[in-house]
């Protein structure tokens, strides 16, 4: 059974810092995987979509990357902002419809 | 372009009682997917539709639980003898097909059951 794992669960940073926020999944055989991102009491945001054939994938300040072998994502965020300030989501396809999303990380950058 | 829209944006309503969820997909999306999200947790699956068919529906909790897609566009949740356990956010989300591309997210339902 597929399981993802997100660490840490809760990140606080001061602004213009450089972080990483990790993923793990327990079955390495996925289709792709897809980074989140949500605000309080709003829906998800798709940030980056990796997948399987790929290892990683950067849009602006984000970089993620995929080590399918190891089960393993991570989520680089460059000079972090308040505005990066949410909770990021790491989601995996492990073949046919299903998603499965970790609990997610909480991030705080403060000014 | 429009995105995912859900309706209502909150429901609140007595145990045992019927509730119907609404979502209305990116025009174009034929792959749409219900989640649903509890305080702290990631988004769980319920159930895919490709076109007008679920093809995937073993998220689904139990029977009191249903959804349906009758033109391949609109889907509705449907929740029967709802009980205070069904409280949650109810996500949707749509995508152009069901194999590699991106999901895209409504705001959610949140579901209150007193």
């Amino acid at each position: 059974k597929q399981e993802v794992t997100q660490i840490p669960a809760a990140l606080s940073v001061p602004e213009g810092e450089n972080l990483v926020l990790n993923c793990s999944f327990t079955d390495s055989a996925i289709y792709n995987l897809q980074w989140f991102r949500q605000d309080p009491g709003k829906g998800l945001t798709s940030l980056l979509l990796i997948q399987s054939s790929q290892r990683e994938q950067t849009s602006g300040r984000l970089n993620a990357s995929l080590d399918k072998s190891s089960g393993r994502s991570t989520l680089y965020i460059a000079a972090s902002q308040p505005g990066d300030s949410a909770t990021y989501l790491c989601a995996v396809r492990p073949g046919g419809f299903k998603t499965i999303f970790g609990a997610g990380t909480r991030l705080f950058v403060k000014a | 372009g429009a995105g995912v829209s859900q309706t209502p944006s909150n429901k609140v309503t007595e145990k045992g009682k019927y509730v119907e969820l609404r979502c209305d997909p990116i025009s174009g999306h034929t792959a749409l997917y219900w989640y649903r999200q509890s305080l702290g947790q990631g988004p769980e699956f319920l159930i895919y539709f490709q076109g007008t068919g679920a093809a995937d529906d073993s998220g689904l909790p139990n029977d009191r639980f249903f959804a349906v897609r009758p033109e391949g566009s609109v889907s509705t949740l449907k929740i029967q003898r709802t009980e205070r356990g069904d409280s949650a956010v109810y996500l949707c989300a749509s995508s152009e097909d069901g194999s590699s591309y991106e999901q895209y997210f409504g705001p959610g339902t949140r579901l209150t059951v007193t």
